[in-house]
């Protein structure tokens, strides 16, 4: 059971260029997450999603895009990088089942994006 | 806006000694709170939750507390080891709500 899995760990970007950072979970959550990291500050949401076809923004979307075909994976596309968008990136999961459970979340390592 | 703030950006404490990290929120209708610790070059990890129908909970060594008219929880770590130097993170939800809000963080240095 390998938990929440990001590929890359790292990787620099160019202005201008596009990538997809990839998160797979394999605990059959339903809720995935993307956030955002920058320093001195807490985690940002980005996207999230409440099951395979069903995705939302979240406080920060502008600049990505998100897709869920299946359950397990939920890609974060960056079209266009800019400078602004440096920063770490964690895929999150949930098995919340609804409302009135709680809402524990687990995360993946992390990916450190730098946009030169 | 952020409604989880932790205002204390670093702690310092002795060995063996006791860890307090603060955080407020501002939103009345947050009723789950949780703390997460993380280390370098590592996703954040679960570390202990509390519902808004409890003041306290108390796992080993953690013990969260909940102060809802002050909107005010606390993280109590006893005795402190070099193993609980990280990054603390609260976080809050609301029941009807799938997303969690996170404070900054408070970096916890444990020193021998």
């Amino acid at each position: 059971n390998a938990g929440v899995t990001q590929t890359p760990k790292f990787r620099i970007l160019k202005i201008g260029q596009s990538m997809t950072l990839q998160c797979t979970q394999d605990m059959n959550h339903n809720y995935m997450y993307w956030y955002r990291q920058d320093p001195g500050m807490g985690l940002k949401l980005i996207y999230y999603s409440v099951g395979a076809g069903i995705t939302d923004k979240g406080e920060v979307p502008n600049g990505y895009n998100v897709s869920r075909s299946t359950t397990e994976d939920f890609p974060l596309r960056l079209e266009l990088a800019a400078p602004s968008q440096t920063s770490v990136y964690f895929c999150a999961s949930s098995p919340r089942t609804g409302i009135g459970s709680y809402n524990e979340q687990f995360f993946g390592p992390g990916t450190r994006l730098t946009v030169l | 806006d952020q409604q989880v703030k932790q205002n204390s950006p670093s702690l310092s404490v002795q060995e063996g000694r006791i860890s307090i990290l603060n955080c407020d929120y501002t939103n009345s209708m947050f009723d789950y709170f949780l703390w997460y610790k993380k280390y370098p070059a590592e996703g954040p990890t679960f570390l202990i939750s509390i519902s808004s129908i409890k003041d306290k909970n108390e796992d080993g060594r953690f013990t969260v507390f909940l102060n809802k008219s002050a909107k005010h929880l606390s993280l109590h770590i006893v005795p402190s080891q070099p193993g609980d130097s990280a990054v603390y993170f609260c976080a809050a939800s609301a029941n009807n709500d799938y997303k969690l809000s996170f404070g900054a963080g408070t970096t916890v240095t444990v020193r021998a």
